[in-house]
């Protein structure tokens, strides 16, 4: 038990179709952050989360977008995805984001298919 | 630029001992990290050296050495649930996270 949990675990979608992907921490962690891990890949850092303020953006599409309503919960609002997108995305939180020995622990991730 | 360099994949016998290695080049550096991710599950912390030398921890182990660039997970008596991808990242100068691409080890009895 991480702490940290994603639903849905597995999501099939047409490129049309417009779904969320949500994350949960029950940690009291300050920062939550959205990870893309593709096969043989390293993990993309997608956004980042402060206290609820969005501090990162790695040049990420305009089809993923970010909502962080309050520290505990984030979601993903994916619409028009490309078969490219399909992978698995990891939601992660932090107690103290700049900290030099800060750990980020992991939710189980979304297995997202792209059709 | 950034890299961090680790191998695909390995394979160990059940009993045995185990090395992964990894290099690193960054801008800055705050750290670095290892994590274990069994297939289908999250990533998991297992470590953090900031300092050069060897820490240990259990049946796992994790050695730095900031001068070379240089970390390596030392895994001992291993069993088959050890069976995983092992990650390596290093903080920079900003505090993010740069990530390996794992290397996942195969325990055959």
């Amino acid at each position: 038990e991480t702490g940290v949990t994603q639903t849905p675990r597995h999501l099939v979608m047409g490129m049309t179709n417009k779904k969320s992907l949500k994350c949960e921490q029950h940690l009291g962690h300050n920062a939550m952050y959205w990870y893309k891990q593709s096969a043989k890949k390293p993990l993309e850092l997608m956004f980042v989360y402060s206290l609820e303020e969005r501090v990162e953006n790695n040049s990420v599409p305009s089809r993923f977008s970010p909502e962080c309503p309050n520290s505990s919960h984030l979601f993903l609002h994916l619409h028009t995805l490309q078969p490219e997108d399909s992978a698995l995305y990891l939601c992660a939180s932090s107690l103290a984001p700049g900290q030099p020995t800060d750990t980020q622990y992991f939710g189980p991730g979304t297995r997202l298919t792209v059709l | 630029g950034q890299n961090i360099d680790q191998p695909t994949e390995m394979t160990a016998t059940e009993g045995a001992i185990v090395q992964i290695n990894c290099t690193y080049q960054t801008s800055g550096f705050n750290g670095l990290f290892w994590y274990q991710q069994p297939a289908g599950e999250a990533p998991t912390f297992l470590s953090y050296n900031v300092l050069d030398g060897l820490e240990e921890k259990g049946r796992f182990s994790s050695f730095l050495s900031r001068s070379k660039g240089y970390s390596y997970l030392l895994l001992k008596e291993l069993q088959m649930k050890d069976s995983a991808s092992y990650l390596c990242a290093t903080m920079d100068s900003n505090y993010q996270l740069i990530w390996g691409a794992g290397t996942k080890l195969i325990i055959k009895p």
